[in-house]
């Protein structure tokens, strides 16, 4: 099947820090999202970013689907970024989401 | 958009025991997937859920484990069955967003299950 790593594991900040996760994946995706997982549980979605760049904020997101990978740019990092960031991506015509392992971000004051 | 609200927020239960989990989304969607997240884990897909049909189990899923039901298109339960500390985790309820061109998916905010 698939394979996707999101890279780094963890990651410590300090407040104010810029930051880039990365999302690697082994064969063609569809509809690659980015989510964040808050400490309480609750997961958001931040991007549905099967190609191209977007922004939102202090947040943006690249995917470069020929070179299969998507990026997630933290700037100017706040405590409420911890948590854990997934990417999530379907293959082929299942609606099946697959997620990676995640990233765990805690940003410190 | 959806908003999707998820009974009970947490709960601990005893082995051997069953618990089921009410999923209310605030439009009416054509499907509703079950997922699980174990400790520390990332995200499994347990079911898909469609309205006046059999569920959709993934591998390593079973029925009898986990049946769900789909009575309307805005409603879905899902009952964790005989359980063991192994099924101890956070389950999610989610459904795509709706609208022209929307491929976003949407989660529930959890319920997080502890198996004494």
């Amino acid at each position: 099947g698939i394979q996707v790593e999101q890279s780094p594991p963890d990651l410590i900040l300090q407040e104010g820090a810029n930051s880039t996760l990365r999302c690697n994946f082994s064969d063609s995706v569809n509809n690659l999202q980015w989510f964040h997982q808050n400490p309480w549980g609750q997961l958001i979605n931040l991007f549905y970013i099967p190609s191209g760049t977007k922004q939102n904020g202090r947040l943006s997101a690249t995917t470069v689907a020929t070179e299969r990978y998507s990026l997630l740019y933290i700037s100017s990092s706040q405590t409420t970024d911890s948590g854990v960031y997934f990417c999530a991506f379907r293959v082929g015509g299942y609606n099946k989401l697959i997620f990676g392992a995640g990233t765990r971000l805690a940003v410190h004051p | 958009s959806a908003v999707i609200s998820q009974k009970p927020s947490r709960d601990i239960c005893q082995r051997g025991t069953s618990l089921t989990i009410q999923c209310q989304v605030d439009s009416q969607v054509t499907m509703m997937f079950w997922y699980r997240q174990q400790p520390g884990q990332s995200l499994t897909l347990i079911a898909t859920a469609n309205q006046g049909s059999e569920a959709t189990y993934e591998s390593g899923f079973v029925i009898d484990k986990f049946p769900i039901s789909r009575p309307n298109l805005t409603f879905s339960t899902l009952t964790v069955s005989n359980m063991s500390p192994e099924d101890s985790s956070i389950y999610l309820c989610s459904v795509e967003g709706t609208g022209v061109g929307t491929d976003t998916q949407y989660f529930g905010p959890g319920t997080r299950l502890t198996v004494l």
